[in-house]
């Protein structure tokens, strides 16, 4: 499986601001998705991030809170925009299993742990 | 859209002791299920998983069923061990030209030595 790293791992902001979160992988992968997963709940899908072009917003997240962007096929990042105290949550990086060819056999990043004060 | 139900959300077994957790989903178009092992602090583990297209699968202590009719699947852990101790996350994967992952709530599961 792929290697996934993410960055930062952990960071504490102020309301109103925005945190960038990167995603790298160490090979090319074809789907990357970008979830939440807020203190002791599941696994929220977020947006799959297309490489090319837009990202694809589940039901409940916009562009303009959380834009994404995915400039090649092993790095994506994801924004998250003004944000609130109810952002508070472990942001997770997933892809594909890669070697060229979309597999939905899913793999996962160590994750963000973000803070909003 | 898909919705995937998990039970129980707490499971309590002493260690020996067989563990079964089970998940329903909605759509009946979803052909992958995996399911991902989740220890605290750290990222979800992929543990085992089937396709629509098969019954069961066994992986050691480790095995997965599938009853397609009744779109409902579990995940069997035999002789349990402290170190099986961890959430437990059931998912539906339904692919429409690129495929969407769908999380069940998540089983807590301990271990009691």
């Amino acid at each position: 499986s792929a290697v996934i790293s993410q960055k930062p791992s952990r960071d504490i902001c102020q309301r109103g601001t925005s945190l960038t979160i990167q995603c790298q992988v160490d090979s090319q992968v074809t789907m990357m998705f970008w979830y939440r997963q807020q203190p002791g709940q599941s696994l929220t899908l977020i947006a799959t991030a297309n490489q090319g072009s837009e990202a694809t917003y589940e039901s409940g997240f916009v562009i303009d809170k959380f834009p994404i962007s995915r400039p090649n096929l092993t790095f994506s990042t994801l924004t998250v925009s003004n944000m609130s105290p109810e952002d508070s949550s472990i942001y997770l990086c997933s892809v594909d299993r890669g070697g060229g060819a979309s597999t939905d056999t899913q793999y996962f990043g160590p994750g963000t742990r973000l803070t909003v004060l | 859209g898909e919705n995937v139900e998990q039970h129980p959300s707490t499971l309590s077994v002493q260690e020996g002791d067989s563990a079964v957790i089970k998940c329903t989903y909605s759509d009946s178009a979803s052909n992958y299920f995996p399911w991902y092992k989740q220890e605290l602090g750290k990222r979800p583990q992929l543990i085992i998983d089937i396709r629509s297209n098969v019954g069961e699968k066994k992986d050691q202590r480790i095995a997965v069923t599938l009853n397609k009719t009744a779109k409902h699947f579990s995940l069997h852990i035999t002789e349990t061990q402290p170190e099986d101790s961890a959430v437990y996350f059931c998912a539906a994967s339904l692919n429409t030209g690129g495929f969407k992952t769908i999380f069940g709530a998540g089983t807590r599961l301990f271990v009691k030595a």
